[in-house]
């Protein structure tokens, strides 16, 4: 079975500087999609950053960015300028590629805080 | 066009008690899942549904049942409810796209006491 380990519980950063969280993950299959999800007090679970593993280059989306790294199964998400509203639990999220089975396995997340 | 909706939002139960979390969406999409979220914990897959009369198990199905009768609505059935059930409840949508991409209602925090 596939799975997703998010070793940092929490991080924090000061504001307009940049974060990284970590994620590896666990798969023995070669196509698949990664996630990161941001969780905010809310509790609504939003898609940040998806990236697709035939894919060699990295996605980006504004100031979110992810370092994919196939071979070693690591993929990170920077935030870059982080701002108040980035404050959230982060989840990353593995689903094979396969019509059918579109299913999420999240790892435990990784608080993050902003500190003004 | 609201998405995934989930009712309710807070719900406290005793235990033995049992309930229904309704979930609906309005975006005409395949795949239907519920997802429970532990204190500290990332989601984890209870049931999911590919179509109308389709469902299958996830990775923590017991204590659980669903049924998919329309495209639109995916109910969650807690029968006996105990302590260990106390979570968040999240629905989800995706279209048949192998996008994979996910929509999500805003969950449902059940207390069982």
């Amino acid at each position: 079975a596939q799975t997703v380990t998010q070793s940092q519980p929490e991080m924090s950063v000061q504001e307009a500087e940049t974060v990284t969280l970590s994620c590896t993950y666990d798969t023995s299959e070669s196509d698949y999609y990664l996630f990161w999800y941001k969780q905010p007090p809310s509790r609504q679970m939003i898609l940040v950053i998806r990236q697709e593993a035939y894919k060699q280059q990295n996605a980006t989306e504004n100031r979110f960015s992810v370092n994919f790294q196939k071979a070693a199964k690591s993929f990170s998400l920077k935030i870059s300028d982080s701002q108040l509203g980035d404050a959230a639990m982060y989840f990353c999220a593995y689903s094979e590629d396969n019509f059918g089975n579109e299913k999420l396995t999240f790892g435990t997340g990784t608080r993050l805080t902003i500190i003004p | 066009n609201a998405g995934v909706t989930q009712t309710p939002k807070f719900r406290i139960l005793k235990i033995g008690q049992s309930m229904t979390l309704q979930c609906t969406q309005d975006m005409n999409h395949n795949y239907m899942y519920w997802y429970r979220q532990d204190p500290g914990m990332g989601l984890k897959l209870i049931y999911y549904s590919v179509g109308a009369g389709i469902t299958d198990k996830g990775e923590v199905p017991n204590g659980y049942n669903v049924s998919r009768s329309t495209t639109e609505d995916f109910p969650l059935r807690l029968e006996l409810a105990a302590p260990s059930q106390t979570s968040v409840y999240f629905c989800a949508s995706s279209v048949y796209s192998g996008a994979n991409v996910l929509t999500f209602g805003a969950g449902s925090r059940l207390t069982v006491l």
